[in-house]
């Protein structure tokens, strides 16, 4: 089983939808949770970071953490075509003091 | 600007020519990282470092030497690169002990071994 799993998609929404991109994780223990946006050929940018169960908003982001259900999701509201790119989500492995990556899913958003 | 440095963006060279990518972070990060991506595998960890002369092996660390001299730099060799190489490399930087913060990530080099 992979330490980070997200549906690889491509996931395509028309624009000024909700996006809601999905991810688990195996270690239970995890702690620091991320979501990043990686524009084709460029390096990943950190939009969101969630530390406790529940919801944290950030503008038209919204992560969602369920640690018992190991479980983050990312939300994007009234999406723009300028957030086309691949999302990949992150976990903080206590254990091993480093960062699990994601393979990533794709999101297409549609004029 | 606080940035994540590395260069060259794009190389291409034959098998077994020794080459060198180098990062440079100005952040004062003590934590830094190498990653390669490729399609359908993400991003997987090939060496990193705690601290100046404290390097580790992550995920994928054959074929590959990295050294930490200096806190700012953190070079990855490829003493004998070999097609299988040929990926897109990422440095990352952060803040020792609170990777609750995330990754800086520098621009990217995009290798080719022909």
């Amino acid at each position: 089983q992979k330490e980070v799993e997200q549906n690889s998609g491509p996931l395509s929404v028309p624009e000024g939808a909700i996006a809601s991109l999905n991810c688990t994780y195996s270690d239970r223990v995890s702690q620091s949770f991320f979501w990043y946006r990686q524009y084709s050929g460029k390096s990943p940018e950190l939009i969101m970071s969630i530390y406790s169960n529940g919801d944290k908003e950030d503008g038209r982001f919204t992560a969602q953490l369920n640690k018992a259900s190991q479980y983050v999701s990312l939300l994007i509201r009234d999406s723009q075509p300028s957030d086309s790119a691949t999302y990949l989500c992150a976990v903080n492995l206590v254990n091993n003091n480093d960062m699990r990556f994601g393979a990533g899913t794709r999101l297409t958003v549609k004029p | 600007e606080a940035q994540v440095t590395q260069n060259p963006r794009y190389l291409i060279t034959v098998t077994g020519k020794k080459l060198t990518v180098t990062c440079s972070q100005n952040m004062n990060h003590e934590y830094m990282s190498w990653y390669r991506q490729d399609p359908g595998l993400g991003l997987r960890q090939i060496y990193y470092s705690m601290n100046v002369e404290v390097t580790d092996k992550g995920d994928v660390p054959e074929g590959y030497k990295v050294s930490r001299k200096e806190k700012r730099n953190f070079p990855l060799i490829l003493e004998s690169p070999s097609p299988n190489q040929t990926s897109l490399y990422f440095c990352a930087s952060s803040l020792f002990g609170r990777l609750n913060y995330g990754y800086t990530f520098g621009s990217g080099t995009r290798l080719t071994v022909v």
